[in-house]
């Protein structure tokens, strides 16, 4: 079955930028939309953006000067990039897979997620 | 402040019915398909209701998603032990284009 595995550092100083990377195997990213979910401590969740199959982006308008989300074919994958990073970007962060309604022209399920990957903003 | 709104916990006894509301508007659930995902304590969410109220595969017939106007609802039948968790609604919202999710319920099975 499709499996989504996030990976990337644990720790990122304040002001520098967090990168993760989410690898999906059964499934290929040519074929899906793919999205990056944050949940900080306690809270709930907070969508960051996704990657359509053919490369195109949407991010959350909260987070849009400071997300990129990008992908990488060859090796199946997908990633984050979140710069000038603070206290309030550590959460634990999630890729999952999107449905797309082609009527509507937006996502709506998220059916597959991965384990989620915790990522600490701290000096 | 999130979009969506959902009461912050729900309880009952092992056996019940509870439902679990998720309240938003004409550019998000108004327009759009609704999802409502199962996280367990320490775990990803799961994927439990898509389209509003299509279970996936593998997923209980106690578990339910219906959509009135600008509201969803999930219902859980036959409350078991293990269904305590926090339960999430999530769609697309026209007007910010970005997918919101509600605050989170927790669920408690006394």
């Amino acid at each position: 079955q499709v499996q989504l595995q996030e990976s990337g550092p644990g720790l990122v100083k304040p002001s520098e930028t967090l990168s993760l990377t989410c690898a999906v195997s059964a499934a290929s990213i040519s074929s899906y939309y793919w999205s990056w979910i944050r949940q900080p401590p306690g809270k709930g969740l907070e969508w960051i953006g996704y990657i359509s199959y053919s490369g195109s982006t949407n991010y959350n308008p909260s987070l849009k000067s400071r997300v990129t989300i990008s992908g990488d074919t060859s090796k199946n994958h997908f990633s984050l990039k979140l710069s000038s990073v603070t206290a309030a970007d550590t959460a634990v962060y999630y890729c999952a897979r999107c449905l797309y309604d082609i009527l509507s022209g937006h996502i709506y399920d998220m059916d597959v997620w991965g384990q989620g990957t915790t990522v600490i903003v701290s000096s | 402040q999130s979009v969506l709104t959902q009461p912050p916990s729900v309880s009952a006894a092992p056996g019940q019915k509870v439902t679990i509301s998720c309240s938003g508007s004409s550019s998000n659930i108004g327009n759009s398909y609704v999802s409502w995902y199962q996280q367990l304590p320490g775990t990803a969410p799961k994927f439990l209701i898509s389209e509003n109220n299509k279970r996936p595969s593998g997923i209980p017939d106690r578990f339910s998603g219906s959509k009135s106007g600008t509201s969803a609802t999930l219902g859980i039948t036959g409350l078991q032990t293990g269904d305590e968790a926090n339960y999430y609604c999530g769609t697309w919202d026209s007007t910010l284009s970005a997918v919101v999710f509600g605050g989170g319920t927790k669920l408690t099975v006394l």
